[in-house]
C-alpha cells in the first residue's frame, strides 16, 4: 500500500523556467514531510522539509508548498538549472518515526 | 567527516542463496536505517536500529534481517535470496532515532543483483 505517490515519473523543463514536482498522500496522520534529491550513483540527498503547521516553506530557488485539505505537497523549483537533473523523491512521517517514500520523479532540465 | 560507507557496492548472487550488506554510520550517529528501492517502488523502508535495539520494522519478510554493533556499524541479512530482491539497498544513518528528515543522511548504497 503506497502511502506517497508520486504520479509522475518524469518531468522535462527548460532551463530558467520552473519545475514543479508533485507528490500526493493518503495518511492524514503525517505531520512531517520532506524532499530529497538523488544523482545516479549516490545516496539520496535532503532538499527541503515542511512540517504540517505551516503550508509553504522556502529556501533559496526551492520552496515546497503543502495543502493538508487535499493531502499534496509540491515542490517549486525556479529558475530550473541543468544541475537540478535527478530523481526527487518526496517522503512523509508521523512524528519523525518511520519515514515513507514516493517512487521518484525524474527531473530533466534541457539547457 | 567521513560520510556513510556501505560495501560492497556491487554484488552478484544466485537464487536461494544469503547475502550480508554492511553500513558504517557518520561517527557519533547511533540510528541506521535500512531501505530498499526498486523502480516502480521507491524506498521502501525495512528496518531501523537504534543503540543495536531493532526500533521499528516495515512490511518486508522475515527473510530480511538486520542488526547493529556496539560501534552503531549496523549488517542486513537477506536469506534465500529471491530474484525480486535485487534492488538498491540503502543505508541512512541519523544522530537519533526517529530523527526528522534533515537529520538523515544516505550511503551511496549497495547493489544487488539476484540472477
Amino acid at each position: 500500500d503506497q502511502q506517497v505517490k508520486q504520479n509522475s515519473p518524469s518531468l522535462s523543463v527548460q532551463e530558467g523556467r520552473i519545475s514543479i514536482l508533485n507528490c500526493d498522500y493518503t495518511n492524514s496522520m503525517f505531520d512531517y514531510f520532506l524532499w530529497y534529491k538523488k544523482y545516479p550513483a549516490e545516496g539520496p540527498t535532503f532538499l527541503i522539509s515542511i512540517s504540517s503547521i505551516k503550508d509553504k516553506n522556502e529556501d533559496g530557488r526551492f520552496t515546497v508548498f503543502l495543502n493538508k485539505s487535499a493531502k499534496h505537497l509540491s515542490l517549486h523549483i525556479v529558475p530550473s538549472q541543468p544541475g537540478d537533473s535527478a530523481v526527487y523523491f518526496c517522503a512523509a512521517s508521523n512524528t519523525g518515526n518511520q519515514f515513507y517514500f514516493g517512487t521518484g520523479t525524474s527531473l530533466t532540465v534541457i539547457p | 567527516k567521513a560520510g556513510v560507507t556501505q560495501t560492497p557496492r556491487y554484488l552478484i548472487k544466485t537464487r536461494g542463496q544469503q547475502v550480508t550488506l554492511s553500513c558504517s554510520p557518520i561517527s557519533g550517529h547511533r540510528s541506521v536505517s535500512w531501505y530498499q528501492q526498486t523502480p516502480g517502488q521507491g524506498l521502501q523502508f525495512l528496518f531501523e536500529y537504534f543503540s543495536e535495539t531493532q526500533r521499528n520494522k516495515g512490511n518486508f519478510p522475515g527473510r530480511f534481517s538486520g542488526r547493529q554493533f556496539s560501534n552503531s556499524r549496523s549488517e542486513m541479512n537477506v536469506s534465500t535470496l529471491e530474484l525480486g530482491d535485487s534492488a538498491l539497498y540503502l543505508c541512512a544513518s541519523s544522530l537519533n532515532s526517529g530523527a526528522l528528515g534533515y537529520g538523515y543522511t544516505f550511503g551511496s548504497g549497495t547493489r544487488l543483483t539476484v540472477v
